[in-house]
């Protein structure tokens, strides 16, 4: 079955770029889905960040959008994350995720599975 | 776009049902769109208990079951064991200017 593996720096300066990857096994990135990034606050809930299909189109969430960049890597497999002029309170577990679609009639469903452990970050000089 | 309002902790003893309300509004939940939940452990990533509102994948549990009136979603434990203790999230898509939303988080307690 597909599995996710987020890899990457988990300290990186305020002011300066979080830089992840997700290597995607299993499966080929290249399928119906999209590619999604997660992240959670230490004891805090979860916030989306953003998706980005095999074609290279891109969503992301309004907030975060200034300074969010995903891309993905189809002869590796994988996708990646960078997080421009970062602050203590980008300080998360950042987690990538499989995004699965499907519009039935009259009703829309997504889901995000599977995840990939996790990775935190910390922001701090 | 505010999370999705969950209870901030349910509780119950083993063998009883409880239930997990995530309110959204006409732009999310109630704007036909299907929830997901995921359970979360301490420490561990989240794990999809149930899609499409109302389908559990795989593995999961038949003790856990989904659904939806108005712009309210609920997520159902019955026979609630010790296993079921953990962090559970719903999730919904809320438009394309938004993106996708998740919910407060809810901690389930086994007393």
């Amino acid at each position: 079955q597909v599995q996710l593996q987020e890899s990457g720096p988990g300290l990186v300066k305020p002011s300066g770029t979080l830089s992840l990857t997700c290597a995607v096994s299993g499966g080929s990135i290249s399928s119906s889905n999209w590619w999604s990034w997660v992240r959670q606050p230490p004891g805090k809930g979860l916030e989306w960040i953003g998706e980005i299909y095999h074609s290279g189109s891109t969503n992301y969430n309004p907030s975060l959008k200034s300074r969010v960049t995903i891309s993905v890597d189809k002869s590796k497999n994988q996708f990646s994350l960078k997080l421009s002029s970062v602050t203590a309170a980008d300080t998360a577990v950042y987690y990538c995720a499989r995004l699965s679609i499907v519009v039935v009639p009259a009703a829309m469903s997504c889901w995000f599975d599977p995840w990939g452990q996790g990775t935190l970050v910390t922001v701090s000089s | 776009q505010s999370a999705l309002t969950q209870p901030a902790s349910v509780s119950g003893s083993p063998g009883q049902s409880i239930t997990i309300s995530c309110t959204g509004t006409s732009s999310d939940v109630g704007s036909y769109n299907l929830v997901s939940w995921y359970q979360q452990h301490p420490g561990k990533a989240p794990k999809l208990m149930i899609y499409e509102g109302s389908k559990r994948p795989s593995g999961v549990s038949n003790r856990f079951s989904g659904s939806k009136s108005g712009n309210t979603a609920s997520l159902t434990i019955s026979g609630l064991q010790a296993e079921d203790e953990a962090d559970y999230y719903c999730c919904s898509y809320a438009g394309s200017s938004t993106g996708y939303v998740f919910g407060t988080g809810t901690k389930v307690t086994v007393l």
